[in-house]
């Protein structure tokens, strides 16, 4: 069954802070995987996006890592914001020759001052 | 640049009532539209997509309905609404495929009552 896990469900960081969200995936054939930042409320923004030959990218603050061989994926935040407060959502492709991409339910992260 | 339009921003129907959410695109043509629902604590689950104008498709069974009348025009509609019709309701614009990452609107939170 093509999932994606994501964990933990929710993360309380001071500000200033690392940390680092996980997303476990089962999707097959893997096509891409993408890092969106969901706001309260709002429509989720794109982070990074990586194919299988991609193992990091960054965005700024923002580092996302991909093993596909293990399935796995994370996004590291460095010296967290209290704007980095959101929801972080890993989405997963399936190339199938159509389109198919599976969601996590996504971690929600809290910077505390 | 590419912009996308949803609206209205919130809405409370009551039970048995009709619905119409309107999302469009601007700067890009013959863009592939979704509509996405996302319940609280939840992933987004994809409702409908279109490729084309006129073409439709449905991912899950349920109480609403998808319209495309222009190229970058995307209509979420039901008839009759039903308490379980309540969310956060998401469009998004992608230029095509699997490959490309998505581009989300604001959101419409519908309470149904």
């Amino acid at each position: 069954k093509n999932q994606v896990e994501q964990s933990p469900q929710s993360l309380i960081i001071l500000e200033g802070k690392n940390c680092t969200l996980q997303c476990n995936y089962t999707v097959s054939p893997f096509s891409n995987l993408r890092w969106y930042k969901q706001d309260t409320g709002r429509g989720p923004v794109s982070l990074t996006i990586m194919t299988f030959s991609e193992n990091t990218k960054s965005n700024g603050r923002y580092t996302a890592t991909l093993d596909a061989d293990t399935k796995q994926s994370s996004l590291h935040i460095t010296a967290s914001q209290l704007s980095d407060s959101a929801s972080y959502i890993c989405v997963v492709s399936r190339n199938t020759g159509g389109f198919k991409t599976i969601f996590g339910a996504g971690t929600r992260l809290f910077v505390k001052a | 640049s590419q912009t996308i339009h949803q609206w209205p921003a919130t809405l409370v129907q009551p039970v048995g009532s009709p619905l119409s959410l309107e999302c469009t695109v601007e700067g890009t043509s013959n863009p592939n539209l979704y509509w996405y629902r996302q319940a609280a604590g939840r992933g987004l689950q994809l409702l409908f997509y279109s490729v084309g104008i006129g073409q439709i498709s449905s991912e899950v069974p349920q109480n609403l309905s998808a319209s495309r009348p222009q190229d970058r025009q995307f209509i979420l509609s039901s008839k009759k609404l039903l308490l379980s019709d309540s969310g956060f309701y998401l469009c998004a614009w992608g230029a095509g495929g699997s490959n490309y990452g998505y581009t989300f609107g604001s959101g419409t939170r519908l309470t149904v009552v």
